[in-house]
């Protein structure tokens, strides 16, 4: 069965660094996610990304960070300068009709 | 814009014991619903989803769930827990607008003792 995989699985930086988090949709999906969950909240939406451009954004996705599709398989969710906030499991999902199938998730902790 | 509520951060209950996980959502149209289950330290892996047609739906390791709207509530049951339920359940809507992404609750952990 197709699943959406992501790398890495942890990521440890420090604060100020640039971080790449990595996600491969399923294959033959048109729409990509990003979510990010801090430890013990919820699931949170950042962005929603088509046709090789964001659709949507939320506030939490600040100009610290950028999506792109650099190749037809490849989606990946850049930090420029990380903040001990930004500490959380990000999730990538993909979507082809109703449902979002989600990564494994990439968690991020940043000292 | 659509919300979901989810009553109960933590709910116990005995093996083999009902389960229920209740939420109630809020939207102007009619919703697209879903429940997502995590395990420890893993991602989201779908259980079920209410889109149109029969308002009971069932999903994997035996839950359903029921939508009804003149409660507006999608409460998950399962009706004999096992010890590998035990994990965080999260209620989720798809929004209406832009590329429909989900919008989740606060989420509910399950704990099912011996």
């Amino acid at each position: 069965e197709p699943e959406v995989t992501q790398t890495p699985s942890h990521q440890v930086t420090q604060m100020g660094q640039e971080v790449i988090l990595r996600c491969v949709p399923i294959s033959n999906h048109l729409y990509f996610y990003w979510y990010r969950q801090i430890l013990g909240q919820k699931v949170e939406f950042l962005v929603s990304f088509y046709n090789n451009e964001i659709s949507e954004k939320s506030e939490i996705f600040d100009d610290q960070f950028s999506v792109e599709r650099p190749d037809g398989s490849n989606f990946t969710l850049k930090i420029r300068s990380t903040k001990l906030e930004d500490s959380a499991m990000y999730f990538c999902a993909s979507k082809s009709s109703y449902e979002q199938y989600f990564g494994p998730g990439t968690r991020l902790t940043v000292t | 814009a659509q919300s979901v509520t989810q009553l109960g951060s933590h709910v116990s209950v005995s093996e083999g014991a009902l389960v229920l996980l209740r939420c109630n959502y809020s939207s102007s149209v009619p919703p697209y619903l879903f429940w997502y289950v995590q395990y420890p330290n893993q991602g989201l892996q779908l259980l079920l989803k209410y889109t149109t047609g029969a308002t009971l739906v069932k999903g994997i390791n035996g839950f359903e769930a029921e939508f009804k709207k003149s409660e507006t509530s999608f409460h998950l049951t399962k009706p004999s827990a096992h010890m590998s339920d035990a994990a965080e359940y999260f209620c989720a809507v798809r929004t209406d607008t832009g590329f429909q992404k989900l919008v989740f609750g606060t989420g509910t952990r399950l704990l099912v003792s011996p």
